[in-house]
C-alpha cells in the first residue's frame, strides 16, 4: 500500500541553524501538508501546499518557515533560523483530489526535530 | 472557529472490555470528523471518518464511530478491546478544504 514517507527520522540541530525536513507524499497525490507535535502537546497544522502554492497557513508558519516542491516527488519544510521552541515531531501529509474532497489526509511517520 | 475536545486525557479498559473514547467537537458549518489513531514512534494512521454519508461509521480494527449532531459528538467504540490497541487516539475536525483541526488525544491503556 502507497504511503508517505519522512526524512530523516530524526534530526539534531544547533539553535540557529538552519534544517530541511523532507517529505515523499503518495505519488498521485496534489495537495501536501506539514503539521507539528510539540512533546505531550496536541497535533498542530502548520500549511497546505497545492499547485505550487501555499494555500493556507497557520499563525505559527512565520517567516522562519517555507515550503517547496522542488521536483516532481518532494514536499520540503525548512526552518530557516531554528529555536529552542522549535523542537517537535513534524509530520507530512497528502491527498489526491478525490480525497482532498473530505479532507481526508495520509500521513508520514514523522521527524523528531530536536534543537539544542 | 471549528475545535475538538477529547474527554479524558487517559483511559485504561481490560481487555475484551468496551472501548469508549470520547470526542465533541465544534463548526460553524457540517464538519468532517475523524479518528485518528497514533502506535508509538509512529505517524498518524486513518481510523474512520465521516463525510456526511451514513452517521454510524466503521473503521479499522473494529472500531466504530457515530455522529451525532444534536449532541456535537463523534465518540469512538470497540466493543472488545485487545491488547494492540493500545495507543493514542486523535479525534479531528476539519471544515470543506481546510486543515485538520486536533484534539489533543487519549491514551488508550488496555489491560491484561
Amino acid at each position: 500500500e502507497p504511503e508517505v514517507t519522512q526524512t530523516p527520522s530524526h534530526q539534531v540541530t544547533q539553535m540557529g541553524q538552519e534544517v530541511i525536513l523532507r517529505c515523499v507524499p503518495i505519488s498521485n497525490h496534489l495537495y501536501f501538508y506539514w503539521y507539528r507535535q510539540i512533546l505531550g502537546q496536541k497535533v498542530e497544522f502548520l500549511v497546505s501546499f497545492y499547485n505550487n502554492e501555499i494555500s493556507e497557513k497557520s499563525e505559527i508558519f512565520d517567516d522562519q518557515f517555507s515550503v517547496e516542491r522542488p521536483d516532481g516527488s518532494n514536499f520540503t519544510l525548512k526552518i530557516r533560523s531554528t529555536k529552542l521552541e522549535d523542537s517537535a515531531m513534524y509530520f507530512c501529509a497528502s491527498s489526491d483530489e478525490q480525497t482532498a474532497s473530505t479532507d481526508t489526509q495520509y500521513f508520514g511517520p514523522g521527524t523528531r526535530l530536536t534543537v539544542l | 472557529a471549528q475545535s475538538v475536545t477529547q474527554l479524558g486525557s487517559h483511559v485504561s479498559v481490560s481487555e475484551g472490555a468496551l472501548v469508549l473514547l470520547r470526542c465533541n467537537y465544534s463548526s460553524s458549518v457540517p464538519p468532517y470528523l475523524f479518528w485518528y489513531v497514533q502506535y508509538p514512534n509512529q505517524g498518524l494512521q486513518l481510523l474512520l471518518k465521516y463525510t456526511s454519508a451514513a452517521t454510524l461509521v466503521k473503521g479499522i480494527n473494529g472500531f466504530e464511530a457515530e455522529f451525532k449532531k444534536s449532541e456535537t459528538s463523534f465518540h469512538l467504540t470497540k466493543p472488545s478491546a485487545h491488547m494492540s490497541d493500545a495507543a493514542e487516539y486523535f479525534c479531528a475536525v476539519s471544515r470543506r478544504r481546510r486543515a485538520l483541526t486536533f484534539g489533543s488525544g487519549t491514551r488508550l491503556q488496555v489491560q491484561p
